[in-house]
Formats: structure tokens, C-alpha cells, sequence
């Protein structure tokens, strides 16, 4: 067990639905990281929030958005879902500061499906 | 960051060692050499990292070269559980806040039992 708790571990939905996956960082990190895993793609960045605010942002959609709460969870909206979403969704936390801050602990996942 | 380059796949039989190697030329003197693994089905996970001196830990082993353009991560005794893909990334921590590793392919190592 990492300490970076995704929810859920799987879920499969249709086309143009609308999803929320969940990540509760290790306790006393400050920054999560979102990333998406296809098939025929490598680890690809979402999204960052540090202490609640977002901090960078890669190769995300517009129909994804993702916020951090003052408890530090985090949640990654998927909407208008399509088929190449269909993906494994990692979440990622970091400490605060120093070297320290970049080593990343990741969560298990969350596997999507868009049938 | 700055590119780093590693096999595609690299084959290794049980219970001999591994030299994953990694070039990365254009390093800058802060950088730092991290490697993180990823398993079958799982999350990325955290191997090691280092400046400039070989480091150790319970998991690998992580040779510099003087020069700092290569580096080889050395899994002492391969088991099948190490079959992974193993990424070398560059970090630079005066980077402001804490930014995303930026993942490359990788190398795949198999372990043939």
C-alpha cells in the first residue's frame, strides 16, 4: 500500500457519460498529480494541485477538469465520455518541498472503461 | 527537464544482475537522476536517486557516471517480480513548487525464469 488511495479501482460507463474518479494523497503531501495511461500511450501528465491550487497543466482535455479540496483529496472529472478515454487513471502525490519534492508516490489506478 | 535516452527492452535471467543504463548528455549540474519503475498492472513506483555519487537502497543500486552524461541502475539479483519498465527521469529541485515527472518510454526488462 502506497499511502495514495484511488477510487474506484475500476469502473466501466458509456459513451457520453460523466465520471469522477477520487485520490486521497499520502498523509502530510501537499501536491497530487493526475496521469493517464492508454494502450498505445505511455504515462501521459494531466493535471497538478499544490495545496489546493492548480500548479501545471499537461495534455488535458476540456472535457476534464479536476480540483483539489482544502482536505487535500482530489477528484478528476471526465465528461462527454468517448471511447479513447478509456484508460488507466493514476493519481500521484509529493511532499511539500526540497529533493524531497520529487519523488512522486503513486496510487494503484483507476481503470476506465467507455463502452 | 532534460531527454534522457534507454533501451527499449532489455532481457535479463533470474538471479543475475541487471545494468539498465541511461544516457542523458545534456544534463545540467543540478539535475538530479531518478528512477522509477513501473510493474505489470500497477502504479509507477519509486526506485532510487542521485547527484553525482553511486547511491544504494534495499532496491537497487545507481552508478553515475564521473561525467554525469550516463547512468546504469543495477538490480543486483533479477527475480521475476522486477520484470517492469524501468524510467530515468531528470530532476531539477530549484524548479519552483513541485512539477510533474515527465515520463518517457522506458525500458521493458523481462525476466526469464
Amino acid at each position: 500500500d502506497s499511502g495514495v488511495t484511488q477510487t474506484p479501482k475500476h469502473l466501466i460507463t458509456a459513451t457520453g457519460q460523466r465520471v469522477t474518479l477520487r485520490c486521497s494523497p499520502r498523509s502530510g503531501d501537499l501536491s497530487v498529480y493526475w496521469y493517464q495511461q492508454s494502450l498505445d500511450q505511455g504515462l501521459q501528465f494531466l493535471i497538478q494541485y499544490y495545496n489546493g491550487e492548480e500548479r501545471a497543466k499537461g495534455n488535458i482535455l476540456e472535457r476534464f477538469s479536476a480540483q483539489q479540496f482544502p482536505d487535500l483529496h482530489s477528484e478528476l472529472n471526465l465528461s462527454s465520455l468517448e471511447l479513447g478515454d478509456s484508460a488507466l487513471y493514476f493519481c500521484a502525490s509529493s511532499v511539500a518541498g526540497g529533493v524531497g519534492a520529487n519523488v512522486l508516490t503513486f496510487g494503484a489506478g483507476s481503470r476506465l472503461t467507455v463502452l | 527537464d532534460a531527454k534522457t535516452t534507454q533501451p527499449n527492452s532489455m532481457e535479463s535471467n533470474e538471479e543475475e544482475p541487471v545494468h539498465l543504463p541511461c544516457n542523458h548528455s545534456t544534463i545540467s549540474g543540478t539535475d538530479y537522476i531518478h528512477w522509477y519503475r513501473q510493474l505489470p498492472s500497477q502504479g509507477p513506483e519509486y526506485v532510487i536517486h542521485g547527484l553525482t555519487s553511486n547511491v544504494n537502497n534495499r532496491m537497487a543500486s545507481l552508478a553515475i557516471a564521473e561525467d554525469r552524461k550516463s547512468s546504469t541502475l543495477i538490480l543486483h539479483r533479477a527475480t521475476l517480480r522486477d520484470a517492469a519498465v524501468y524510467y530515468c527521469i531528470l530532476r531539477d529541485p530549484r524548479r519552483k513548487g513541485n512539477t510533474p515527472l515527465v515520463f518517457g518510454k522506458g525500458t521493458r526488462l523481462s525476466v526469464i525464469a
